[in-house]
């Protein structure tokens, strides 16, 4: 079965970076994308950004931009997420999913990780 | 960027009632690539719907979504109790760039 797991939860300061992991599980990992998404404490989920997990190409939401990166390696199914500069507005649970490719039919992000808590506090 | 609004904010309802919940976007979402997704608290989105009508793997038929264009609707037509959540609408297209609503949280009346 398709599981997406990610890694903990993380307390960073005020302009210290976070690296956040999602490891793919369950279906061939080169033949879907990975998107990002967070959710700050009581609001609505907020597009990240995106990578293929067949080229590492990537896309990001344009209020992140400069401030993000997004990798895989494709070695151990795994994608990752970097965000520097925190700022107490990065406080977030950070989730990536899956995202079958346009030509799947369907390009829905279907399969979810549990999500990772990000506090940004001085 | 496509926005989408979706109401009512909160739906309080009983257990057995049937819950109509609104997303309305600022354009027209091609290919109907709108989906619906439920979040209970402390648990990741889930998603119920796609392509505005279909419903993912394990969803119960007493779930239905529908609409095209910008003006779509998910229906539950006999609340449970465990349907009482939070749900997102979501534009998807085929750009990366996802976009989602505020939210409806259906609570029990």
């Amino acid at each position: 079965q398709v599981q997406l797991v990610q890694s903990g939860a993380e307390v960073k300061k005020p302009g210290a970076s976070v690296k956040v992991s999602c490891t793919a599980s369950g279906y061939t990992f080169t033949n879907n994308g990975i998107s990002w998404v967070r959710q700050a404490p009581g609001q609505g989920p907020e597009w990240v950004g995106w990578i293929s997990g067949y080229n590492g190409e990537t896309y990001y939401a344009q209020k992140l931009q400069g401030r993000v990166t997004m990798t895989t390696d494709t070695s151990t199914s795994t994608a990752y997420m970097e965000l520097r500069s925190l700022r107490s507005d990065d406080t977030a649970v950070y989730y990536c999913a899956r995202r079958p490719p346009n030509n799947s039919g369907n390009p829905v992000t279907d399969y979810w990780g549990q999500g990772t808590l990000l506090i940004v506090s001085s | 960027e496509i926005v989408l609004t979706q109401s009512p904010g909160t739906l309080s309802l009983s257990p057995g009632e049937r819950a109509t919940l609104s997303c309305r976007a600022s354009q027209s979402v091609s290919s109907s690539y709108l989906a619906w997704y439920q979040q209970k608290p402390g648990q990741a989105p889930r998603l119920f719907i796609y392509g505005a009508s279909s419903r993912a793997t394990g969803i119960p038929d007493r779930f239905s979504g529908s609409g095209s264009g910008t003006d779509f609707t998910l229906t539950i037509s006999r609340l449970e109790p465990e349907d009482f959540a939070v749900y997102y609408c979501q534009q998807y297209g085929t750009s990366p760039a996802l976009t989602f609503g505020g939210g409806t949280k259906v609570e029990i009346k």
